[in-house]
This record gives C-alpha cells, structure tokens and sequence, in this order.
C-alpha cells in the first residue's frame, strides 16, 4: 500500500523560503519509472502542478516558477523535499505530494493529504 | 506549455442523470490524459488514466474517451457519492497542467 504524506511549516512570512517534505512509503524511488511530484491548490481554485523528480533524479518544474523552486529525494530516508524561495501571499495553497509512475506518462495515482500553508506577515 | 480546458466549468444534475465533461488540449496529447475526482477538503484520486482506462476500485458507471486534443469523461448514471469537482490532466510533457475544474452540484 502506497502512502505519501506532507509535512513543514503551516505559516511563512513573506520572502521567507518554504520547504515542504513528502515522507512516503509502499515504493521505492529507485525503482525504474516511478516519480514523485508536487502539486498545490488555492484555497477555492485549481490545481496547479510544481514539479516532479524521477527514479533517475532527473528533476522537472514548473517553468512559471522554476527560478524558485528545488526539488530533491533522499532515497535512504523515503523522502522528497520541496523548496520554495521568496515566499508571497498568493502562494498561499494546500501542497499535495503524489506517486507517479510510467515515468511522469502515468497519472498521480496516490496522494497525501495535503499541507495548507499560509503565506501572512 | 499545453494549456487544458475544461468545460463546463460548473454543473447542476440530478441522481441517475447521465453527465459528460469536456477537457480539451491545446496540442495533440495522444491518449496521455487523465481523470481526477476531488471532493470537498479531500485529495484528488484518479478515476481513468491514459484517456479510457478505469483505475481499479472505480465504479463502472465512470468512462472516458478521446485522443490528440478531444477528450471525454461521462458518469452513465449520477450516484449521491459523485458531486464533487473534476480535473483533467494531461502527462505528456511537463509541466504536466490540469484543467480548471468541472464542479458537479446537486439539482
């Protein structure tokens, strides 16, 4: 059984930089397609899709956003850590993590249950 | 970047109602869609992946259909459990972008 969840701060402060962990389990991200990404929600709005590592730590993002965004695994620990620079209000959002596979082709297949951070000074 | 647009972005059915959302791609994405169902303070779970494949667990009365740019996801008979809203989203080249949403309310 695969389980993701989220974890970090609930509250940032403006230029802050927010970084998220995915602590995961029932998989292992060595395995030859299988990714980890990250997406968020305002609250009330649409997904928006982050970023994505991969199996091979090949690492893809939002080009929107890219400029502040890190992603990275540490296999040993079954985690995958997002970093978010300059912090705003409008990046106030639940964050999900989630299992891919099929190398990014396959759908999210599992989520966690998602993070609500708050972007407030 | 392909954009993804759902339509309608809002939906009023009763039970039993057949209902049919729309999500189109702004280039050909061959059959690399897939379905989400979000309910209110809930995750998405995927319900067709790969445009009309059925992700175990998923009621039957869920199906999709469609390649290239043109896709479907219709519900063949409303159930209680099935207001909640939609995504599309398509895996075929990142950044892989959802749709904006179909919210399915209760007439």
């Amino acid at each position: 059984q695969i389980t993701l969840k989220e974890s970090g701060p609930t509250l940032v402060k403006p230029t802050q930089t927010l970084t998220l962990t995915c602590t995961f389990s029932g998989f292992s991200l060595s395995t030859s397609g299988v990714g980890v990404g990250w997406i968020r929600q305002p609250p009330g709005k649409a997904l928006e899709w982050l970023a994505l590592v991969y199996w091979d730590d090949d690492k893809r993002y939002s080009p929107s956003l890219k400029s502040r965004l890190t992603i990275t695994q540490d296999t040993s620990k079954n985690q995958v850590l997002l970093t978010m620079t300059n912090m705003d209000p409008v990046d106030t959002a639940i964050y999900y993590c989630a299992h891919n596979y099929d190398s990014g082709g396959g759908p999210f297949d599992s989520w966690g249950q998602g993070t609500l951070v708050t972007v407030s000074s | 970047d392909i954009q993804m647009t759902q339509s309608p972005s809002s939906l009023s059915a009763s039970v039993g109602d057949r209902v049919t959302i729309t999500c189109r791609a702004s280039q050909s994405i061959s059959s690399n869609l897939n379905w989400y169902q979000q309910k209110a303070g809930k995750a998405p779970e995927v319900l067709v992946y790969g445009s009309s494949s059925l992700q175990s667990g998923v009621p039957s009365r869920f199906s999709g259909s469609g390649s290239g740019t043109d896709f479907t996801l219709t519900i063949s008979s409303l159930q209680p459990e099935d207001f909640a809203t939609y995504y599309c989203q398509q895996s075929y080249r990142t950044p892989y972008s959802f749709g904006q949403g179909t919210k399915l309310e209760i007439k």
